[in-house]
């Protein structure tokens, strides 16, 4: 079925340093992918999503690139601050394999340090 | 525009004892979600309801777990009796249909811990 591989955390940057979370899918199909973001004691919010190969999301910052020859969708930012603390979860939504519904990975912690 | 809300925030149980969470989607989404993310994983998909209708719960629980969506507005998750391994985050999302149902708005959710 499908599946979301993001990489393990925690990770631990200094402020203003450049931040990648990796991550790839398994899909049959062309899911869309996504990245939401969870701050503490906060619900899930969308960070940024693509819908196509090729295809760039971005939003405070952040981006992420869909690739299809690698299932990649890696998140990036060029300077983090310590507001961006929070837990990162890739996503994917692959309407044939999983009828609609958001597959998530396991979630990376981000801790950012003045 | 009011976000996905849901209550209790938390709830402290003891094990073979009864739970329900409310949800209220965002006014005119027609799709609404419960997902379960245990400690250290993502959210999980429990049932997915569109207006009133379901049209997933193959990760439902139904032994234990039930939910309902009567007015196709608020949803109502239950587990009766609870167990231990339920301890987790329920989260509620909502989507609008017209959107191809790619953004789901998420609640923040209601911390379960059975005793």
């Amino acid at each position: 079925g499908d599946s979301v591989t993001q990489m393990e955390g925690p990770v631990t940057l200094s402020e203003e340093a450049f931040l990648t979370i990796n991550c790839t899918y398994t899909a049959t199909g062309y899911p869309s992918l996504f990245w939401y973001v969870q701050y503490p004691g906060e619900g899930l919010q969308l960070l940024l999503k693509a819908t196509k190969a090729d295809d760039k999301g971005s939003n405070k910052g952040f981006e992420a690139t869909y690739r299809k020859e690698t299932t990649s969708f890696h998140l990036e930012k060029g300077s983090v601050q310590v507001s961006d603390s929070a837990v990162y979860f890739c996503a994917l939504l692959n309407y044939g394999g999983s009828q609609g519904n958001l597959i998530f990975g396991k979630g990376t912690k981000l801790s950012v340090k003045p | 525009e009011a976000g996905v809300a849901q209550s209790p925030r938390y709830k402290i149980i003891e094990k073979r004892q009864s739970v329900a969470f409310w949800c209220n989607p965002i006014s005119g989404h027609a799709t609404l979600y419960w997902y379960q993310q245990i400690l250290g994983q993502g959210p999980k998909l429990l049932i997915q309801f569109q207006n009133n209708g379901v049209v997933d719960d193959s990760q439902l629980p139904k032994d234990r777990f039930s939910a309902e969506r009567l007015k196709g507005v608020d949803s109502t998750l239950k587990i009766q009796p609870a167990k231990l391994e339920d301890s987790a985050v329920y989260l509620c999302a909502s989507s609008f249909v017209g959107q191809g149902q790619e953004t789901q708005y998420f609640g923040p959710g209601t911390r379960l811990l059975v005793l």
